[in-house]
């Protein structure tokens, strides 16, 4: 079936710091992917998407590859600062139903001034 | 621009009791309504999703059930609540192409007691 798994958490970073949180998934063919936030007590909100394989989305200083060969998509930043702490959450849209939109787990970032 | 409301922003019921949680999304003609569910610290978990007026789809059988009374609004309701239903529900709209981000509202926390 389809899934996401990504980085456990917490993670906790000193700001200035670079972060890396793994995201793998597993579904037939080329799904669209996507990286969101959530702050405390809202909903989650879109970092952006990457619909095309091979192709880097970015925002906010964040960005992450489509790798379709390692059916990864890392969330990268390289210098985070206090105001990114929050819970990242990667998913995918499976192209054999695109509107059964699934998540990983999240992973909670921590990040210390 | 669009938007999405959803009430109430927070609801303590008893077991056993009815309940009944909408959202409204505003400036968006058609969109794809999901209703998703995120246990305290867990990750989102989608219930249902609904293409056009009338009709509903199940994504998990949690004891709930869902109608789209009108193009712009979703209805989540169950006649018995469980311990279990305790959590964060999240409204959310896509536009009507699959494979499109979901924007999610600000959310509705229930404590069933």
């Amino acid at each position: 079936g389809d899934s996401v798994t990504q980085t456990e958490g917490p993670v906790t970073l000193s700001e200035g710091t670079s972060l890396t949180v793994n995201c793998s998934y597993e579904t037939k063919q080329y799904p669209t992917l996507f990286w969101y936030v959530q702050y405390p007590g809202e909903g989650p909100q879109l970092l952006f998407k990457v619909p095309k394989a091979n192709e880097k989305g970015s925002n906010r200083g964040f960005e992450a590859t489509y790798n379709k060969e390692a059916t990864s998509f890392h969330l990268q930043k390289a210098s985070v600062q206090e105001s990114d702490s929050a819970v990242y959450y990667c998913a995918l849209a499976p192209i054999t139903n695109a509107y059964k939109v699934i998540f990983g787990k999240g992973t909670h970032l921590h990040v210390l001034p | 621009a669009q938007t999405i409301h959803q009430w109430p922003v927070a609801e303590i019921k008893a077991v056993g009791s009815p309940l009944s949680l909408g959202c409204t999304i505003k400036g968006k003609s058609s969109p794809n309504l999901y209703w998703y569910w995120q246990a305290t610290g867990g990750t989102l978990q989608q219930l249902f999703y609904s293409i056009t007026v009338g009709q509903v789809e199940s994504v998990v059988q949690l004891n709930l059930s869902a109608s789209r009374p009108k193009d712009d609004q979703f209805i989540l309701s169950t006649e018995k609540l469980l311990l279990s239903h305790s959590g964060f529900y999240l409204c959310a709209w896509s536009s009507g192409q699959a494979n499109t981000e979901v924007f999610f509202g600000k959310g509705t926390r229930l404590t069933v007691v």
